[in-house]
């Protein structure tokens, strides 16, 4: 069975950092693109970016909206990915998903999901 | 940046009846279009992928269409669980992955 499961969602004030994680399992992590993607209270979703695998170099393709303040790793002898959040701002809060796009047809779609972490952002 | 345009914003039907989402793109994605479901408290599901192809353990009710610019979703005869927000999403730019603002569909 699929799961991923977020952790290090919290409460942080404006201009701190924060990191994320998402254990995986059920699946060869070794060879899967992994994606983040938000969702703002009560508004739609936006993807943040996509880790390759190491075959890939690891390269990491971000969105604008987070190109220079967010930063995707990946470590995968623990089978983990990571979302590091520097200066964050108020509208960053949502909940943060990691997704596994699971074959290669649906490289570019987001089909399997976790259950979300709570980011708030606040002074 | 691709915008994808979602109408109508809510839709309010009964059981049974047939529902038409549509998604318009702010330039040709070609058929790289898929669609999502979101249920309250819970994360998106995969419904529709390329436009038209069912992901995996999605009921045939379920069926996407269009290529370019518009696109549409149809749920055949809908079902009480099929209350939901649908989004479409555009891989054309895959570097640069968009969503619509969603549908809010609401089974009388």
């Amino acid at each position: 069975e699929v799961q991923l499961v977020e952790s290090g969602g919290g409460l942080v004030k404006p201009g701190e950092s924060l990191t994320l994680s998402c254990a995986a399992s059920g699946f060869n992590f070794n060879k899967a693109w992994m994606n983040w993607v938000r969702q703002a209270p009560g508004e739609g979703v936006e993807w943040l970016g996509r880790i390759k695998t190491k075959r890939d170099l690891e390269t990491v393709d971000y969105a604008a909206s987070v190109e220079g303040r967010f930063v995707m790793s990946r470590d995968d002898s623990i089978q983990t990915v990571y979302l590091q959040m520097n200066s964050l701002k108020i509208e960053d809060t949502g909940v943060y998903y990691c997704v596994w796009s699971s074959t290669w047809d649906l490289r570019y779609y987001l089909d399997q999901w976790g259950q979300g972490t709570l980011v708030t952002v606040s002074s | 940046e691709i915008l994808l345009t979602q109408s109508p914003a809510t839709l309010s039907l009964s059981p049974g009846e047939r529902a038409t989402l549509s998604c318009r793109a702010s330039q040709s994605v070609s058929s790289s279009l898929g669609w999502y479901q979101q249920k309250p408290g819970q994360a998106p599901r995969l419904l529709i992928y390329d436009a038209s192809n069912r992901a995996a353990g999605i009921p045939a009710r379920f069926s996407g269409s269009g290529s370019g610019t518009d696109f549409t979703l149809t749920i055949s005869s809908l079902e009480p669980e099929d209350s939901a927000v649908y989004f479409c999403q555009q891989c054309s730019n895959w570097l640069s992955i968009t969503f619509g603002q969603g549908t809010r569909l609401e089974i009388k």
